[in-house]
């Protein structure tokens, strides 16, 4: 299995340009979450989804948009990337929202 | 809103010393999480508890649902545990996490 798989690893935008981080789980999980993590901030939830066709805002959800067309998938949308977007992105999934996580390996993302 | 406080924020140990790292957390938070992050960037779950206490190898977590408490132990601790440890309050819209607490263990 390959668990949960992020993609990019690294990627470098211009304020103002659009992107895609992507999520894909393959354990056929209900839950999958979006965490960003910020130096002295901790992990914070931006968006989550229950199930296929629902999503739901986290605690720093503007400027992210999301969507969850099959189980196996959730990516997260940057419309206009802004500098305060620079982070380190993780996508989480769990079978029930409740049971343990499994985290992907990370998405450094630099807005200049 | 859901929060959760962790303590202490950094432990500098020697190799073999008992360690343990606190959490208190909040109402409305139904499951305690131990996470573990190494220096790589990638975070691993290691426990999960709604009550009692669990084992896996060196490491012990417990929770006191009263008291709105948990601590995560290491036995024996070695270099290799180096890490940030965080602790996150599961609840029905996902985790609440606390800051971490920066592990440190010289041989």
């Amino acid at each position: 299995n390959a668990g949960v798989t992020q993609t990019p690893k690294f990627q470098v935008l211009k304020t103002g340009q659009s992107m895609t981080l992507q999520c894909a789980q393959d354990m056929n999980h209900e839950y999958m979450s979006w965490y960003r993590q910020d130096p002295g901030m901790g992990l914070r939830l931006i968006h989550y989804s229950v199930g296929a066709g629902i999503t739901d805002q986290g605690e720093v959800p503007n400027g992210y948009n999301v969507s969850r067309s099959t189980t196996e998938d959730f990516p997260l949308r940057l419309l206009s990337a802004a500098p305060s977007q620079t982070s380190v992105y993780f996508c989480a999934s769990s079978p029930h929202g409740r049971y343990g996580y499994t985290f992907g390996s990370g998405t450094r993302l630099t807005v200049v | 809103k859901n929060e959760v406080e962790q303590s202490p924020q950094n432990l500098t140990a020697q190799e073999g010393e008992f360690i343990t790292i606190n959490c208190s957390y909040s109402v409305g938070i139904s499951a305690l999480h131990w996470l573990q992050q190494h220096p790589g960037g990638g975070i691993v779950s290691l426990f999960m508890l709604s009550s009692g206490k669990k084992k896996h190898g060196r490491l012990i977590a417990t929770i006191n649902i009263q008291e709105k408490h948990s601590s995560l132990h290491i036995t024996a601790s070695h270099p290799r545990d180096s890490a940030v440890y965080i602790c996150a309050g599961g609840g029905a819209d996902g985790l609440t996490f606390g800051k971490g607490t920066h592990l440190i263990i010289q041989p």
